[in-house]
């Protein structure tokens, strides 16, 4: 089983209102990522991280933004919230090394905006 | 980045083996090769990963030609609860890992 968690797990919210998705993970890794997928398309990578203070942005252009304090955690905030933000969001981690394409998944954050 | 294609559906039967093949003829030298499956409402789970020639596990087999332009996920003997879909991604390391469209399998009784 992934030690990677996500919380909420389903959050329904105004717009306008300032959210932050929680992620976890205990198994030391490097490398985490958000990708933000609607139901049944495809995902599309938001953010990603190799270490501590590393974030970028990854190719779908969005509007929230990502920390990376601790190796554990990388939280996710949407400073004002729209209904175009309405989507899943879902957090992986990876294990450093060339031959590391295995990700991890949280059970994902489903976000709706009124 | 090796951008990849594969096809948007395929339908099979319980108990046939299934092929899904992935075509990434921009694949780098250090890039490898991974699978992943998808159930609605869930984060994508690793299947496999391969560098070159094939590789098995418990549940998938991947082949990989010599000139790794493209790539095959063999599920044997698929069942109902394989209906899922199937990405294939290109990278690894310290890549960023973008996932294509993926392929619908649905498997019928």
């Amino acid at each position: 089983e992934a030690d990677i968690y996500q919380t909420p797990r389903y959050l329904v919210i105004g717009t306008g209102k300032k959210i932050t998705l929680e992620c976890s993970q205990t198994m030391g890794h490097d490398k985490m990522y958000w990708y933000q997928q609607d139901p049944g398309m495809e995902l599309h990578l938001i953010h990603y991280s190799y270490g501590v203070n590393s974030t970028e942005k990854g190719d779908l252009s969005s509007e929230s933004t990502v920390s990376r304090i601790r190796t554990e955690h990388f939280p996710l905030t949407l400073e004002s919230a729209r209904p175009s933000h309405t989507s899943q969001y879902l957090c992986a981690s990876g294990d450093r090394g060339e031959d590391s394409g295995e990700l991890f998944f949280g059970e994902g954050s489903r976000l709706t905006v009124l | 980045l090796a951008k990849t294609t594969q096809p948007i559906s395929m339908d099979s039967y319980e108990g046939q083996e299934v092929n899904i093949t992935c075509s990434h003829n921009n694949i780098a030298t250090n890039d490898y090769i991974t699978w992943y499956q998808q159930f609605p409402s869930q984060g994508p789970r690793f299947i496999i990963q391969g560098y070159k020639t094939k590789v098995t596990n418990e549940v998938a087999s991947l082949f990989i030609p010599a000139d790794r332009k493209s790539s095959t996920l063999s599920l044997p003997r698929v069942s109902l609860s394989d209906t899922a879909v199937y990405y294939c991604l290109v990278g690894g390391g310290y890549n960023k890992l973008i996932f294509g469209a993926g392929t619908r399998l649905a498997v019928h009784p």
